[in-house]
């Protein structure tokens, strides 16, 4: 069974700090999609990336920027200077090689003061 | 391009009763997948379906049932309603049945007394 845990429920910054989102997950398969989602006060789900399980680059797209370590079967999220609007829910997610099913983890709640 | 729409937004229902909650994909999505987000907790997956026909199902019980249109709009039918299931509906739209993306709808959000 695939299992995906956000250990921190709520986080709470000020303006401009840098914030990380932890996410460890499990898995049995050997081919699998991550994913982080945002999701505002409005409730729906935004998408922000997808890494493959072959792929442990990490990546940097703008403020953001995510650190895959397949070895410690973590995929965690970065926000660098964070701002007001970044306040939301964020949902690290797995899916298998086939299927859409997400198995989503409880969320982070991110809260940036200013 | 019009995204994922759902409808109704919100509903209130009763317990025992029926609610019948709709979601039209992106044009040129053929896949349909359900999600429960009760309060606080990720979403949970409940079906997808492609193509008119079931691709997969959740730990949901017998009283969850959906269906897909030849137009590839989707109906998650709920019956004999309890009040945990009280939740957020989502609806996430996706080209294929194992898609990269898959576009979240508003949600509707429903609340049982």
């Amino acid at each position: 069974a695939q299992k995906v845990t956000q250990a921190q429920t709520e986080i709470s910054v000020v303006e401009k700090e840098d914030v990380t989102l932890d996410c460890v997950y499990e898995t049995r398969d050997t081919t699998y999609y991550l994913f982080w989602y945002k999701q505002p006060p409005s409730g729906e789900l935004v998408f922000l990336i997808r890494r493959n399980s072959f792929d442990e680059q990490n990546e940097i797209s703008g403020r953001y920027s995510w650190n895959f370590q397949k070895s410690t079967s973590s995929f965690n999220f970065t926000i660098t200077a964070s701002q007001v609007v970044d306040s939301a829910v964020y949902f690290c997610a797995l899916r298998k090689a086939a299927g859409n099913k997400l198995t989503f983890g409880g969320g982070t709640r991110v809260l940036v003061k200013p | 391009d019009a995204g994922v729409t759902q409808s109704p937004t919100h509903l209130i229902k009763t317990r025992g009763q029926h609610v019948t909650l709709r979601c039209s994909p992106i044009s040129g999505h053929k896949s349909v997948s359900w999600y429960q987000q009760v309060l606080g907790q990720g979403p949970q997956f409940i079906f997808q379906y492609y193509e008119k026909e079931e691709r997969g199902r959740g730990n949901f019980p017998d009283r969850f049932s959906a269906r897909q249109f030849p137009n590839y709009s989707s109906e998650l039918n709920v019956n004999a309603l309890l009040l945990g299931d009280s939740a957020l509906y989502l609806c996430a739209s996706s080209i294929g049945t194992s898609s990269y993306e898959q576009y979240f709808g508003p949600g509707t959000r429903l609340t049982v007394t």
